[in-house]
């Protein structure tokens, strides 16, 4: 069975701030990887995933097998990325979420 | 582009009636949709695999006769909850597959049973 964990329900950090949103996963084979961004009132929107090794809006994730982790990590947080940040993995056809980690930076 | 629509957004409905979501991929076509069900301050649980033309692949733990799913055609896929009661009020969230590994969601619909 795939499983993620994303041990933060809330992090709440200062503007201009490193951040690091903690993702580990549990999957038998060869895992897709993807974080999901919710800004308030909006619908869930894809902000990266592993295949690609993009950056988008500042953020980036890299994919640890060792550790099982695909942490996603940004060295300056701005206001606006204040959201609902959701690790997700592909496996057998369908995306299995974690449980969500709550953004707040703050002014 | 890459849009899915869902209909209605909220919907209220008594105990005992059955209340239908419609999912549409509004510029592409979706082979694939999923069905998803959100709880306040919780995580998505796939409900649902809905393919087109056949019948959709259910998670375990999800009642089939009670979570109605078809997949008509390759741009809408339509949520039948039956008989629903209350503790079906939730969030239900869709989202439709273009390709291989894009997935794109729709807003949401809250289905509140009183």
């Amino acid at each position: 069975a795939q499983r993620v964990t994303q041990p933060e329900k809330l992090l709440s950090v200062f503007k201009g701030a490193p951040v690091e949103l903690k993702c580990n996963y549990s999957y038998s084979g060869s895992p897709e990887l993807f974080w999901y961004v919710q800004y308030s009132r909006q619908r869930l929107q894809l902000l990266l995933r592993h295949i690609s090794r993009e950056s988008i809006k500042g953020f980036t994730a890299d994919l640890n097998k060792g550790e099982t982790s695909f942490h996603l990590k940004k060295p300056f947080a701005q206001e606006e990325d204040s959201a609902m940040y959701y690790c997700a993995l592909e496996g057998f056809q369908k995306l299995v979420f974690g449980t969500g980690t709550r953004l707040l930076v703050s002014p | 582009g890459a849009v899915v629509s869902q209909h209605p957004s909220w919907v209220i409905c008594k105990s005992g009636t059955s209340v239908k979501i419609e999912c549409r991929s509004l510029d592409f076509q979706a082979t694939t949709m999923f069905w998803y069900r959100q709880f306040p301050k919780q995580s998505l649980m796939l409900m649902a695999t809905s393919n087109e033309g056949s019948k959709a692949t259910y998670e375990q733990g999800v009642e089939k006769d009670k979570f109605l799913i078809n997949h008509a055609s390759l741009t809408l896929s339509t949520l039948t909850v039956t008989s629903a009661h209350p503790e079906d009020s939730s969030f239900y969230i869709c989202s439709a597959r273009p390709g291989v590994y894009e997935q794109y969601f729709g807003p949401g619909t809250r289905l509140t049973v009183t």
